[in-house]
C-alpha cells in the first residue's frame, strides 16, 4: 500500500530554515508528482508548491515563492521541503500529499498523505 | 486570487443528510476535489472530480459541481462523519483549498 513518512517534529528560530524530508513506498516514485501543504493551527489548508520526482521540476505558490525550495532523492524515494527565513507565523503542520494527476493542464488531486510535521517558529 | 467559500459550520442529525457547499467564480468550468479532516489526523480524499468516490470511501459520500458551487453530500451521516472538509480546485496551476466546514453530528 501507498504510504508517505516524513521527518520528525522541529523548533526552529525565527529567520532559520527548515528541511522535512517525505519517505514514499508502496509504488514508483517517480510516477506522481509530490505536493506539499501547509496547515497553521487551527486553520486551514494551504498549497504551497509540487516537485516533479522524475525531472526535479518545481511549481511553487506565489505566497512562498522565494522562500521554499523542494528537491528530492530519487535513489531513497525521498522528497524534501525546505522553508527558509521562518517566522513565527510559518509555525504549522506541513504534509507531503501524493498528486494523481487527471489531465487538463497541471491539474492533480491527492490520494495520498503523510502523517504531517509540525514545525514550531517560537515568536 | 482565487477564493473557494465555505460555510464555517454545518450541524446534522444523525442518519440525515449534510450537504457542504464551495463557491467560486466558474467553479463549474473545474474539477472539484473534498477532503475529510478529523481532529490531529492527516486530510483524507473523499471525492475527486467533482463525484467520483475512492474505493475505500463509503456510499453515503457523493459530490456535484454546477454553475458556482460544487456540493458534497452526506447520506445518512454518521457520528464517524465528524469532521473538517475542505473542497479543493484549480486555479491555473495554482491550487486552492476552500475556507474549511465543521460539521458536526448532533
Amino acid at each position: 500500500q501507498v504510504q508517505l513518512v516524513q521527518s520528525g517534529a522541529e523548533v526552529k528560530n525565527p529567520g532559520a530554515s527548515v528541511k522535512v524530508s517525505c519517505k514514499a513506498s508502496g509504488y514508483t516514485f517517480t510516477d506522481y508528482y509530490m505536493h506539499w501543504v501547509r496547515q497553521a493551527p487551527g486553520q486551514g489548508l494551504e498549497w504551497m508548491g509540487w516537485i516533479s520526482p522524475n525531472s526535479g521540476g518545481t511549481n511553487y505558490a506565489q505566497n512562498f515563492q522565494g522562500r521554499v525550495t523542494m528537491t528530492r532523492d530519487t535513489s531513497i524515494s525521498t522528497a524534501y521541503m525546505e522553508l527558509s527565513r521562518l517566522r513565527s507565523d510559518d509555525t504549522a503542520v506541513f504534509y507531503c500529499a501524493r498528486g494523481y494527476y487527471y489531465g487538463s493542464g497541471s491539474k492533480y488531486y491527492f490520494d495520498n498523505w503523510g502523517q504531517g510535521t509540525l514545525v514550531t517558529v517560537p515568536s | 486570487s482565487y477564493e473557494l467559500t465555505q460555510p464555517p459550520s454545518v450541524s446534522v442529525s444523525p442518519g440525515q443528510t449534510a450537504s457542504i457547499t464551495c463557491s467560486g467564480d466558474k467553479l463549474g468550468d473545474s474539477y472539484v476535489s473534498w477532503y475529510q479532516q478529523k481532529p490531529g489526523q492527516s486530510p483524507v480524499l473523499v471525492i475527486f472530480q467533482d463525484d467520483r468516490r475512492p474505493s475505500r470511501i463509503p456510499e453515503r459520500f457523493s459530490g456535484s459541481n454546477s454553475g458556482r458551487t460544487a456540493t458534497l453530500t452526506i447520506s445518512g451521516t454518521q457520528a464517524m462523519d465528524e469532521a473538517d472538509y475542505y473542497c479543493q480546485a484549480w486555479d491555473s496551476s495554482t491550487a486552492v483549498f476552500g475556507t474549511g466546514t465543521k460539521v458536526t453530528v448532533l
